[in-house]
């Protein structure tokens, strides 16, 4: 059982649009990051969202954290082809960084 | 490039084996971290060290192991291995053992257990 549920599993879009991911859990996290992994490589952090409610911006991407701290989102506004790759939120619990299974994003051009 | 190094990248080895996964965390990073990733399991917390100390643990079989150094450099031993160990292994390393810490990953060692 994933601590973190993320929705959707696979996602195939076209270049341009827009999508969302979806992080939830029953749990109240500290602070909850989203990453990106490209094959072959290991995660790279996008962002970490601390307060509840909080809103980041980087370029074309919005993160949330929900006011209770339990879930994010990440909305991407006119995908681009170098936006695919595996997309995972992380929650830190108990001095642990725990990740959800990703959300698989492909962007066609 | 995150400045972690992991080595080997690539293992082939059989079943009831033993290997050792060797990482070099960031200049100047206390912390390192350990995770499995597989296409069943996702990403898998391991366990974590904080300057040679054992800081959390998460899901590590008993036939796992692993150790930090003097030197902040750190060892995963995998032993009686399975076919089902087969994963990509990944070595994270943050300044500090702190929650919301910046973590930074390697490449990853892929291991194949056949």
């Amino acid at each position: 059982t994933q601590l973190l549920e993320q929705s959707p599993q696979f996602l195939s879009i076209q270049e341009g649009e827009n999508l969302t991911v979806y992080c939830n859990s029953s749990s109240v996290f500290s602070s909850l990051q989203w990453y990106r992994q490209e094959p072959g490589e290991g995660p790279v952090l996008l962002v970490t969202v601390v307060t509840g409610g909080e809103v980041k911006k980087l370029k074309r991407l919005t993160f949330q954290f929900g006011d209770a701290r339990k879930d994010s989102s990440l909305h991407i506004t006119a995908a681009q082809p170098g936006d695919t790759g595996l997309y995972l939120c992380a929650g830190a619990c108990r001095r642990k960084l725990v990740f959800g299974a990703g959300t698989i994003l492909r962007v066609k051009s | 490039d995150s400045g972690v190094t992991q080595t080997p990248k690539h293992l082939i080895t059989a079943t009831g084996q033993r290997v050792t996964l060797r990482c070099s965390p960031r200049s100047g990073d206390l912390s390192v971290y350990w995770y499995q990733q597989s296409l069943d399991q996702g990403l898998q917390f391991l366990i974590q060290y904080y300057n040679g100390e054992e800081r959390a643990k998460g899901n590590i079989l008993e036939r796992f192991s692993a150790q930090q150094f003097p030197d902040l450099h750190s060892e995963l031993n995998l032993s009686s291995l399975e076919l089902g160990d087969s994963a990509l292994y990944f070595c994270a390393s943050s300044a500090s053992g702190l929650s919301g810490n910046t973590i930074y990953f390697g490449e990853g060692s892929w291991l194949t257990v056949v």
